[in-house]
């Protein structure tokens, strides 16, 4: 059984940094693209980034370009978001995704974790 | 970017009839190649719950869905049709478009039981 478990959510200032992990498992982790997707408290979904299966090509939305990075520890089956300079407009439930295929990504999300809360506030 | 609008926002059907919700992508998710495949999935998301991946390429069902759910549509215009509707379909429907990056999905219609 395919599981994705967030962690690294909490309440941080505006300016401050956290770092979010996705524990992977009941599949070959290495063989998928993964991606990070975040959900306003009572908002809709958003797209964050993405990362190809062998961890060489990330994507970025553009609202977070130059602050988030991605990466991935294949050896550790575990996805990461580095978040810097949050703002409170970050705020959200963070949730991770794997792509329904295995391959370097342009794929739906057939799995998602349970997400993990943000919250940027002073 | 590729934006993608729902209709309605909301909508209240009664158990056992359909429902019935439309996505427009702002310009076309259809791959052009041999196979002509439209880049285009729907979600289902219940209150305290991830989305759950419903339908891909538009209108094929992930195992394990219901088929009293169907997708439809090529280019621009799509539709999630719930055939005969059960109150545990109570949820927000989103439609996606991974065609390109950054994916991006629609605002989510609320569908509720009348």
């Amino acid at each position: 059984e395919v599981q994705l478990l967030e962690s690294g959510g909490g309440l941080v200032q505006p300016g401050g940094s956290l770092r979010l992990s996705c524990a992977a498992s009941g599949f070959s982790f290495d063989n998928y693209a993964m991606s990070w997707v975040r959900q306003p408290p009572g908002k809709g979904l958003e797209w964050v980034s993405g990362l190809r299966s062998s961890g060489g090509s990330t994507y970025y939305a553009d609202s977070v370009k130059g602050r988030f990075t991605i990466s991935r520890d294949n050896s550790k089956n575990t996805l990461y978001l580095q978040m810097n300079g949050l703002r409170v407009e970050d705020t959200a439930i963070y949730f991770c995704a794997k792509d329904n295929v295995p391959g370097g990504g342009g794929n739906p999300y057939d799995s998602w974790g349970q997400g993990t809360l943000v919250t940027v506030s002073s | 970017d590729i934006v993608m609008t729902q209709s309605p926002d909301s909508l209240a059907v009664s158990l056992g009839e359909r429902a019935t919700i439309n996505c427009k992508s702002s310009q076309s998710v259809l791959y052009t190649s041999s196979n002509k495949k439209n880049f285009l999935a729907w979600y289902q998301q219940k209150p305290g719950q991830p989305p759950k991946l419903l339908i891909y390429w538009a209108s094929t069902r992930e195992s394990g869905v219901p088929d009293r759910f169907s997708g439809s549509g090529s280019g621009t215009d799509f539709t999630l049709t719930i055939s005969s509707l059960q109150a545990e379909d109570v949820a927000v429907y989103y439609c996606h478009q991974y065609y390109s990056i950054p994916p991006t999905f629609g605002q989510g219609t609320r569908l509720e039981i009348k």
